[in-house]
């Protein structure tokens, strides 16, 4: 299976716990992307990487929130003292430069 | 205003029929421009780009006004397969930077 992978599929935890997710991209691309999108809503931008730099990051990607690429492949994306509001799908998406995005299963996350 | 802007319907369909969504962005920079769609809890997925002389798929038309700036799909013969949430997505590139920003989707929903 050469699409992109996310890891897990499922996330539940309590507030105030760190979670961590993980993607790993097509590995011919070079631009990470990584989402979220709750119920009703399109998917929201929140940061993207070509190879391992972190080009962008949105408004909504507070302090407790972080992504890492290193050596430009997997991605990582933490979220520390998790918040009720966190709840989403976290989507992660890659592409070549300016061409569609592929798009993984997405991790689901809710926070108690 | 949002980036990107569509009618959440749902638009409720009989088999057969021909339906239209429309899209306006607010960038008039922007330079991509695509379809995506997506199952009930199942990630989006590129169902095809938008190029400026308009383009057909199959069934699927879509097109581009940028004088305007809005995006239209239109979906001939409607079949049930077709019932899900279709998200208008526009890009903006740079040589750093780029992103896809997503519309909020148009559910269908396609009756027998």
């Amino acid at each position: 299976d050469t699409g992109v992978s996310q890891n897990p599929r499922h996330k539940i935890t309590k507030r105030g716990q760190n979670v961590t997710f993980r993607c790993d991209p097509i590995s011919e691309h070079n631009r990470l992307y990584w989402y979220r999108q709750t119920l009703g809503q399109g998917p929201e931008f929140l940061t993207y990487f070509q190879n391992e730099a972190q080009l962008e990051k949105s408004r909504l990607l507070s302090d407790r929130f972080s992504a890492e690429r290193p050596k430009g492949s997997f991605s990582t994306l933490e979220i520390q003292r998790t918040e009720q509001g966190d709840s989403a799908m976290y989507l992660c998406a890659s592409s070549f430069v300016n061409s569609p995005l592929h798009f993984g299963n997405g991790t689901r996350l809710t926070v108690t | 205003r949002k980036e990107v802007e569509q009618d959440p319907g749902p638009f409720n369909v009989p088999e057969g029929a021909t339906v239209a969504f429309n899209c306006t962005y607010s960038n008039s920079a922007s330079q991509s421009f695509f379809w995506y769609r997506q199952d009930c809890r199942k990630e989006p997925k590129l169902l095809m780009s938008v190029y400026s002389s308009g383009n057909e798929d199959g069934r699927f038309t879509a097109q581009l006004n940028r004088a305007s700036q809005y995006i239209s799909l239109l979906i001939r013969d409607s079949k049930l397969s077709d019932s899900a949430t279709y998200l208008c997505v526009v890009g903006f590139w740079t040589s750093n930077t780029g992103k896809l920003i997503f519309g909020q989707g148009t559910t269908l929903q396609v009756k027998p």
